[in-house]
């Protein structure tokens, strides 16, 4: 089973908007991870954020992560149409290694 | 550097065969995953290696499921006696220590067709 889940599952926007998603999974984690991917190939790593860190930046990515409501956001400022991917986030928690992800948001930004 | 690389990148075959999927992680990394998608649904885990032995297997869907990685690097999955149901992208990732929630890093997937 899943325990990632993002919300909502697809997102259209016009280029120049700002694209937020959302993410929320069920126990406690040691992390929580963002990926893209594009055409159903390899997912490309966006943004890691650890269990203690409540907000995390990386150029138009900002990150948050609320453990209290087990939820994480991710909000992409200015998109623009190469943006346009599913968009996933992962879980790891306890003593696994391996990531969960959820089902993804699809964001379509249209020029 | 260069990434992960997977290969083939697309491999159609007949129900009843036998596959064999190759991962090469990012060179130095010791943990090595291996992950499958399907259409409209993210990745789900199959297993975990840390170096030549699988430290998670949990994720492996049954028997006919198997994966190797014989010198610590390149990995290979091998599914027998293939389902229709098996058809799906088989993503690799690798991460340098396997600590607890490191970064993965993904290759472009094998698109897998069981006709």
């Amino acid at each position: 089973s899943q325990q990632g889940e993002e919300d909502p599952q697809a997102l259209s926007i016009q280029e120049g908007e700002n694209a937020t998603m959302n993410c929320s999974y069920k126990t406690s984690i040691n992390n929580l991870q963002w990926y893209r991917q594009n055409s159903g190939r390899g997912l490309v790593h966006l943004i890691l954020i650890r269990s203690n860190e409540r907000e995390k930046h990386s150029g138009r990515l900002r990150v948050t992560l609320d453990t209290s409501k087990k939820s994480s956001s991710l909000l992409i400022t200015a998109s623009r149409a190469a943006d346009t991917a599913s968009y996933f986030c992962a879980v790891s928690g306890g003593s696994n290694y391996k990531l969960t992800f959820g089902k993804g948001t699809l964001l379509t930004v249209n020029p | 550097g260069a990434g992960v690389s997977q290969t083939p990148s697309n491999k159609v075959t007949e129900k009843g065969k036998y596959v064999e999927l190759r991962c090469d992680p990012i060179s130095g990394h010791t943990a090595l995953y291996w992950y499958r998608q399907s259409l409209g649904q993210g990745p789900e885990f199959l297993i975990y290696f840390q170096g030549t032995g699988a430290a998670d297997d949990s994720g492996l869907p049954n028997d006919r499921f198997f994966a190797v990685r014989p010198e610590g690097s390149v990995s290979t999955l091998k599914i027998q006696r293939t389902e229709r149901g098996d058809s799906a992208v088989y993503l690799c990732a690798s991460s340098s220590g396997g600590s607890l929630g490191e970064t993965q890093y993904f290759g472009p997937g094998t698109r897998l067709l069981v006709l």
